[in-house]
C-alpha cells in the first residue's frame, strides 16, 4: 500500500509570493492533517481536513489555507510569504487506530 | 488542554546501552500515547503507540508503557544500535477512532539521539 505522498519535496520562494502545496493520503484514509515543523517551534497543528471540510484548526494566521478534493487529495496554501514560513510542512494521513502516518514533508525556504 | 513534555536531548549513548527516553503529558478525557521517529531529511515515522492505560506499545525492540498514575509513556530500548540514531517524539491524540471522527496531535520537542559504535 502506497504511503503519504507529499509533492514537491522542496521549494525555494521569494518573500510575498505565494505556494501551493500538495498531499495524497493513504488509499481509503479520508483525513488529512497539517505540521509546521520548525526549529524554534517544533511540530505545530496547522489544520485538519475530512470530507472535504475543515473539522480543526490550528494558531495560525489566515495566509494559511487548505482544501480537501473528493477523492481525499489535500492541499496548502500560504499567500503573502514571510521570511519565518520557512519550514518542513508535513501532511498526515489517520489511520483506523487514530494514529498519524506522515509523509516526507515539503521543505519550504523563502528568501 | 493537552501537552507533552519531553526529555531535553541530545542523548549521546555507545552501540548497546540502554535507552530511556523519558515523556510525561498532559490531557483532558483519555488521550492515546504515541512514539514518532525522524530520521534527517524525512518526515515522522510511528514507532509505537497505545490507546488506554497500562497498554504497552512495542516495535523494533522499543517499549512504551501508558501510565496513567504518573501521566508518562517513557521510551525504553535495552540495547540501542547505531542505525536507531535519530529524532524521537512523544506525541499524544485526543483519539477519536475510525475515519470520520476528528483528532489533533500534540508533540513533544523531540529527544535526539546519536548511538556511537
Amino acid at each position: 500500500k502506497a504511503g503519504v505522498t507529499q509533492t514537491p519535496r522542496y521549494l525555494i520562494k521569494t518573500r510575498g509570493q505565494q505556494v501551493t502545496l500538495s498531499c495524497s493520503p493513504i488509499s481509503g484514509h479520508r483525513s488529512v492533517s497539517w505540521y509546521q515543523q520548525t526549529p524554534g517551534q517544533g511540530l505545530q497543528f496547522l489544520f485538519e481536513y475530512f470530507s472535504e471540510t475543515q473539522r480543526n484548526k490550528g494558531n495560525f494566521p489566515g495566509r494559511f489555507s487548505g482544501r480537501q478534493f473528493s477523492n481525499s487529495r489535500s492541499e496548502m496554501n500560504v499567500s503573502t510569504l514571510e521570511l519565518g514560513d520557512s519550514a518542513l510542512y508535513l501532511c498526515a494521513s489517520k489511520g483506523w487506530e487514530g494514529e498519524a502516518f506522515f509523509g516526507q514533508g515539503t521543505r519550504l525556504t523563502v528568501v | 488542554g493537552n501537552s507533552v513534555t519531553q526529555m531535553e536531548g541530545p542523548v549521546t549513548l555507545s552501540e548497546e546501552a540502554f535507552l530511556t527516553i523519558n515523556c510525561t503529558y498532559t490531557a483532558t478525557g483519555y488521550p492515546s500515547l504515541f512514539w514518532y521517529v525522524q530520521y534527517p531529511g524525512e518526515g515522522l515515522q510511528l514507532l509505537l503507540k497505545a490507546t488506554k492505560a497500562d497498554d504497552k506499545g512495542s516495535n523494533k525492540g522499543f517499549e512504551a508503557t501508558y501510565r496513567k498514575e504518573t501521566t508518562s509513556f517513557h521510551l525504553e530500548k535495552g540495547s540501542v544500535q547505531v542505525s536507531d540514531s535519530a529524532v524521537y517524539f512523544c506525541a499524544l491524540s485526543d483519539l477519536l477512532r475510525g475515519q470520520n471522527t476528528g483528532n489533533q496531535f500534540y508533540f513533544g520537542t523531540g529527544t535526539s539521539l546519536t548511538v556511537i559504535p
